[in-house]
């Protein structure tokens, strides 16, 4: 049972330039989260998708945007590189409906780690 | 808004020890979901525990156990008998009341197990 696959797992960009990152979500799951984690501290939530749609968003400018897929997996593109992207991308996966109480634990990936120089 | 405040940037502890990870959080919602994440050095988020603000006991999960003091809002993670592997970096987090995929985490601590 494949967990959550993230691709690609280290990428080097210029400032300016525009990057996707690509992730397939645990089997069985329908939902796809993306979090953004910065050296030394803890992750933030960037934005959320369920059915192909976008349904919840953190404090992210428009140049993060995402896309959902309809076997459920999802890639993260950021236009207009900042050096201060420079992160670990993590995507996690999880089943259900996407609001109100929890009912199950997210599965996160090993992440991408995106070095903007 | 809600917020996630762990105090100890890092630890240490001797194998086969218990070791407590504090764990502060501020939030004005009613229902809210804690949890602990593990982070290896490998970069992924291991799900350890999950504790339901309207849980009356402490949740439990093999050597992890959660300290949860509503009162006082604190939702401290205490692992028993510490071996080697559980070096690695310990995130708190929470859910708001609408959402259970939006998870707030904090700074982390760093675990280190000593032989």
């Amino acid at each position: 049972d494949a967990g959550v696959t993230q691709s690609p797992t280290h990428l080097i960009k210029t400032r300016g330039q525009q990057v996707t990152l690509r992730c397939s979500p645990k089997s069985g799951h329908d939902t796809v989260s993306w979090y953004q984690q910065a050296l030394g501290q803890g992750p933030q939530f960037i934005f959320q998708y369920y059915e192909e749609e976008e349904r919840q968003r953190g404090n992210f400018p428009d140049r993060f945007s995402g896309h959902q897929f309809p076997n459920y997996s999802s890639e993260l593109n950021v236009n207009a590189l900042l050096l201060g992207d420079s992160a670990l991308y993590l995507c996690a996966s999880s089943s259900g409906t996407p609001n109100g109480p929890y009912n199950s634990p997210l599965h996160f990936g090993n992440g991408t780690r995106l070095t903007v120089t | 808004a809600q917020k996630i405040t762990q105090t100890q940037p890092g630890m240490f502890v001797q194998e086969k020890e218990a070791v407590t990870l504090d764990c502060t959080y501020d939030t004005s919602d009613q229902s809210y979901g804690l949890f602990w994440y593990k982070q290896p050095s490998s970069g992924e988020m291991i799900f350890l525990i999950y504790q339901g603000s309207y849980d009356e006991q402490n949740a439990t999960e093999g050597r992890y156990s959660l300290n949860f003091q509503k009162a006082r809002k604190s939702a401290n993670l205490v692992i028993s008998a510490s071996q080697l592997g559980d070096s690695a970096m310990y995130f708190c987090a929470m859910t708001p009341e609408d959402s259970s995929y939006k998870l707030i985490f904090g700074s982390g601590t760093r675990l280190l197990v000593r032989p």
